[in-house]
Order: C-alpha cells, then structure tokens, then sequence
C-alpha cells in the first residue's frame, strides 16, 4: 500500500534552533500534504496544508513565520520549526493522500524537543 | 468543518467483536465518513472509509446509518493489537481532515 516516509522520528535541540522535518510519499505524488501536532494525550490539530508549486495554507491561529513549509515536488513537501523554544516540543505528524476521496496516508510522526 | 460525537473510551474483551460509535448530524451530502486508528508514538493508520454504503475490508467494517447522521465501526474479532485510539471523520470532497478527541479502545485479554 501506499507509505509516506516521515523523517527525522525524533530530535532533541537546543532551544534557538532551526528543524527541518521532511514527508515523503514513497510510491505515488502528492500535490497536497498535510501538517499535524499533536501533544500528549491529545488529538491531532491540523497546522497547515501543503501545495506542490504554491504557498502553504495555514490553519488559524498557527504561525507561518514560525512553521516554514515547502513543498517542492510532488513527493516532498518540509516542515522547518524556526527559531524553536521549549513551547514548539510536540509531535509533528505529516500525510498526503493519492487524489480527493481517498484515505490519507499518515507519517510516523517525529517526536520533537526543544531544551 | 463538520463534527463528530464518539465516546471517549469503550473496552472490549480479546476475540469479542466491537461496535464503536460515531454521531455525525451535521454531515453533509458530500462528506466522506473516514476511520483512523492511532497507537502510541505513532502516526494514525487508515481503517476504512465510507460515503452512503456499507464497506467492509479486511481490516474491519462499516455501517452507515440510512440518514448518514452517525455511523459504526466494526471490529469483528478484537486481538490485543486492536487497542489504539479511534478517530471518525468527516471530510469533504478533497479537502482537509479534522480530528475529533476519538474514542480510546481498550481490549481484554
């Protein structure tokens, strides 16, 4: 079946620091992929769907400045956490789906803290 | 973004089937009726999707009520591997995902 490939699964950082985390749909192009945090015992929050070719759509209250996305080909689309304090430590969960009406395809997420 | 109602845990003994709920009222004639499970430390997995019709998959089954105001997913024979948290969500044609607070399964051995 469909895999997205989610990549670093965990990163320990120094507060100040930049993140980059990467989505990878491994055996079929996304032109959306679709980015989520999730904190302990919580939901999932949808931050921001990403468009191959166009500006990222962020959900409200989610800082665009902060959460660089990039989505530079129709396999890989970047989440950069700029600048990270303690406060952005979460779980960052990527998906990307094969056209509308079908199942999303989850990442496994990577753990992320800031110290 | 239309909601979803489901109970916040239900447990279920090992090899038992389980019937989990989701109240959706405000669906519209449009909207997807899509099930996710998640465990721990790990990314959700797809389980089954549905628009009007009852699906089944290997996996599990649907069951969509005849007005589309709530619907049930079936696990037919609950394995210890089952226990995650389950998501029922609606999502218009091409659009984004929103999550629910889902229900947490608990199965006994």
């Amino acid at each position: 079946g469909a895999v997205v490939s989610q990549h670093p699964s965990r990163v320990i950082c120094k507060s100040g620091t930049s993140v980059k985390i990467e989505c990878r749909s491994l055996d079929f192009q996304a032109t959306t992929m679709f980015w989520y945090r999730q904190f302990p015992k919580k939901s999932l929050m949808l931050m921001a769907t990403s468009n191959e070719g166009s500006k990222a759509t962020y959900e409200q209250g989610v800082e665009k400045d902060k959460f660089l996305i990039n989505h530079a080909s129709l396999t890989l689309s970047t989440l950069t956490v700029t600048s990270a304090h303690p406060e952005d430590s979460s779980f960052y969960i990527c998906s990307a789906d094969q056209g509308s009406n079908q199942p999303q395809h989850f990442g496994d997420g990577t753990r992320l803290s800031i110290l | 973004d239309a909601k979803t109602t489901q109970p916040n845990s239900m447990e279920s003994n090992e090899e038992e089937p389980v019937h989990l709920p989701c109240n959706h009222s405000t669906i519209s004639g449009t909207d997807y009726i899509h099930w996710y499970r998640q465990l721990p430390s790990q990314g959700p997995e797809y389980v089954i999707h549905g628009l009007t019709s009852n699906v089944n998959n290997r996996m599990a089954s649907l069951a969509i009520a005849e007005d589309r105001k709530s619907s049930t997913l079936i696990l037919h024979r609950a394995t210890l591997r089952d226990a995650a948290v389950y998501y029922c969500i609606l999502r218009p044609t091409g659009n984004q995902f929103y999550f629910g607070t889902g229900t947490s399964l608990t199965v006994i051995p």
